[in-house]
């Protein structure tokens, strides 16, 4: 499955922050979202083959890496207090496919709390 | 832009009632339609899926029909267990994308 590390964090306002995910085993394709509380997760961006393939309404402090060993990061500079969230990793395979129906495996997500 | 709007939570049922949550969608072109669940403390599961007008996703006894006049795809279960208490995210996604829109989630309380 996909795994996230930390679970839980703690930051305070304009820190610096980086969050790890590892895909499922074979997937290339890697998607961030942040979900704040009491709302559905809304959609960062997306990583195919270590290079952006798509963001959304989010600032450039928010930024990615994806590495050839289906691992990759999220990071967070100059935190917000609104920044705080549940942060959710999705692993799939394909970049693009035409029932745009691939199956998104999620993690449990990181918990990020800026004071 | 597209968009999907779910029903404010929480519903609260008994053990062995039916269930509906009401889901709409927006959307420019012919959209796939996910149901997605969230169990305290994990992620998001995939519970069903309809990628054209009049498909019918099931799993696990839940169903839900992809409306493309109504544009709905409205959940149900016939008889729910304590087990399902859970957030449901009804969720879209255009056509060549893998990009998910989700609702706001409704939250889904069971009592024995």
């Amino acid at each position: 499955g996909v795994t996230q590390s930390p679970t839980h964090l703690i930051k305070t306002r304009g820190q610096q922050v980086t969050l790890r995910c590892s895909s499922q085993s074979g997937h290339n394709t890697v998607s961030w979202y942040q979900q704040a509380l009491g709302q559905g997760p809304q959609f960062i961006f997306q990583y195919y083959r270590e290079e952006e393939n798509g963001r959304g309404n989010f600032p450039p402090r928010f930024s990615g890496l994806q590495f050839p060993n289906d691992s990759s990061e999220l990071n967070v500079n100059a935190l917000e207090l609104d920044d705080s969230a549940l942060y959710l990793c999705a692993s799939s395979l394909g970049r693009n496919r035409g029932s745009g129906a691939n199956v998104l495996t999620f993690g449990a997500g990181s918990r990020l709390t800026v004071l | 832009g597209d968009s999907v709007t779910q029903m404010e939570g929480p519903v609260t049922l008994s053990e062995e009632a039916f269930l509906t949550i009401n889901c709409t969608y927006t959307a420019t072109g012919y959209p796939s339609l996910f149901w997605y669940v969230q169990y305290p403390g994990e992620g998001l599961q995939l519970l069903l899926k309809a990628t054209k007008a009049d498909d019918k996703g099931s799993n696990k006894g839940f169903e839900a029909t992809y409306r493309k006049e109504t544009t709905s795809f409205h959940l149900e279960k016939g008889s729910v267990q304590v087990s399902d208490s859970a957030v449901y995210f009804c969720a879209l996604s255009e056509r060549g994308f893998q990009k998910l829109v989700f609702g706001t989630g409704t939250r889904l309380l069971v009592s024995p």
